[in-house]
């Protein structure tokens, strides 16, 4: 298995709702990764999980809760969000260390009404 | 502040000849640099890298080439085929697996 799965691949979520995106990887990678992508720019990195511990966390507000249950999966806890959180939110996976490139899922599609 | 820029928002390129992808950064801390080719609906899919201790490094039509002192690197791909029409994404990682994105480059490869 070289995938990394995210579900759902759409989510309309009001600001009120409670959500979580799921994330799934069975490559033995120790490092996770969730990135927000809005349309004509670059991922920007929100969290990073290395051996399941949070090793990165860049300033991201708490509306966005992580969680690395167990090596292979990554959730993303959503509550009272934004419309401006509306964005492609997408998990990656790769070995620990620099030199290694990611493997992204898909991505989900998150719009906030 | 954004780290890592690819100045050019498209390119086109006949089938055959070669793509050149540019890419700039302010950092002069990272350590390594990437590239990814984006297909429409699919997540990035990770291409080349190229640590910053070198200038070169090739992987069959693909080659990355970075320029520490004028903190550019580049990919050249020869021949370009119509199947690598896609979005590039440049990136460059600092240690702690924190790797940050250029806004990317939308290559069109005619036939």
């Amino acid at each position: 298995d070289t995938e990394v799965t995210q579900t759902p691949k759409h989510l309309v979520m009001g600001m009120t709702n409670k959500k979580s995106l799921k994330c799934e990887q069975h490559m033995g990678h120790r490092a996770m990764y969730w990135y927000k992508q809005k349309a004509k720019k670059p991922p920007e990195l929100m969290f990073v999980y290395s051996y399941e511990k949070l090793s990165i966390n860049e300033s991201v507000p708490s509306r966005f809760s992580p969680e690395c249950p167990n090596s292979s999966l990554l959730n993303l806890h959503l509550h009272a969000l934004q419309p401006e959180d509306s964005a492609l939110y997408l998990c990656a996976s790769s070995q620990v260390g620099q030199q290694y490139g990611y493997t992204f899922g898909s991505g989900t599609r998150l719009t906030v009404v | 502040d954004q780290q890592v820029k690819q100045n050019s928002p498209s390119l086109s390129v006949q089938e055959g000849r070669i793509s050149i992808l540019n890419c700039d950064y302010t950092n002069s801390m990272f350590d390594y640099f990437l590239w990814y080719k984006k297909y429409p609906a699919e997540g990035p899919t990770f291409l080349i890298s190229i640590s910053s201790i070198k200038d070169k490094n090739e992987d069959g039509r693909f080659t990355v080439f970075l320029n520490k002192s004028a903190k550019h690197l580049s990919l050249h791909i020869v021949p370009s085929q119509p199947g690598d029409s896609a979005v590039y994404f440049c990136a460059a990682s600092l240690n702690n697996n924190d790797m940050r994105f250029g806004a990317g480059t939308r290559l069109t490869v005619k036939p």
